[in-house]
């Protein structure tokens, strides 16, 4: 199956700095990526859709200016959390879409816990 | 309106048992796609099951089936012969095609599996 994967895994930043994640679809080219936030015990909040070269569609209540999304590449699509505060601090995960045989799906990132202190 | 349900939050069963998670689901398209993801603690997601709304045949990878009824709108996951390394939080998805192929979650069920 195809591969995503997602850097860092872990990350803890200071109040106030900015952090970058990264999602790599490695064997397959993704126009289209996922960034989903989830808060523990819950669901898959889906936060933005990234579109290679063009700017992202984000969902009703996520700050665009605080989560900058950037797909540059057809294999990278970047999320960074901006001047973070402790309120961020989640797991991030991305999704990629591409073909699994006759059907398209979702490969996910690993997944990147923030922690902002 | 929630597009996908998972009315269990958590469930225990004996190792080597079977389990059913259920999921229902509410759309007005006619072609969809239903998918199963397994979560460990780690985070990450694992594909583990997917079901077309028009396949006709339920279906199965290795120990998971999908029990799809679409009279019902219900896609529950059948795990056999349950293993302790099959505890983890499973969540039931779909997309419909004509929308923007963005898949719906639902809120998942936590799968306990104790010897």
């Amino acid at each position: 199956g195809a591969v995503v994967s997602q850097h860092p895994s872990r990350v803890i930043c200071k109040s106030g700095t900015s952090v970058k994640i990264e999602c790599r679809s490695l064997d397959f080219q993704a126009t289209t990526m996922f960034w989903y936030r989830q808060f523990p015990k819950k669901s898959l909040m889906l936060m933005a859709t990234s579109n290679e070269g063009s700017k992202a569609t984000y969902e009703q209540g996520v700050e665009k200016d605080k989560f900058l999304i950037n797909h540059a590449s057809l294999t990278l699509s970047t999320l960074t959390v901006t001047s973070a505060h402790p309120e961020d601090s989640s797991f991030y995960i991305c999704s990629a879409k591409g073909q699994l045989g006759a059907h398209t799906e979702a490969f996910f990132g690993q997944g990147t816990r923030l922690t902002v202190v | 309106a929630q597009k996908i349900t998972q009315t269990q939050p958590g469930m225990f069963v004996q190792e080597k048992e079977a389990v059913t998670l259920d999921c229902t689901y509410d759309t007005s398209d006619q072609s969809y796609g239903l998918f199963w993801y397994k979560q460990p603690s780690s985070g990450e997601m694992i594909f583990l099951i997917y079901q077309g709304s028009y396949d006709e045949q339920n279906a199965t990878e290795g120990r998971y089936s999908l029990n799809f009824q679409k009279a019902r709108k219900s896609a529950n996951l059948v795990i056999s012969a349950s293993q302790l390394g099959d505890s983890a939080m499973y969540f039931c998805a779909m997309r419909e095609m004509g929308g923007s192929y963005i898949p719906t979650f639902g809120r998942g069920t936590s799968l306990i599996v104790h010897p």
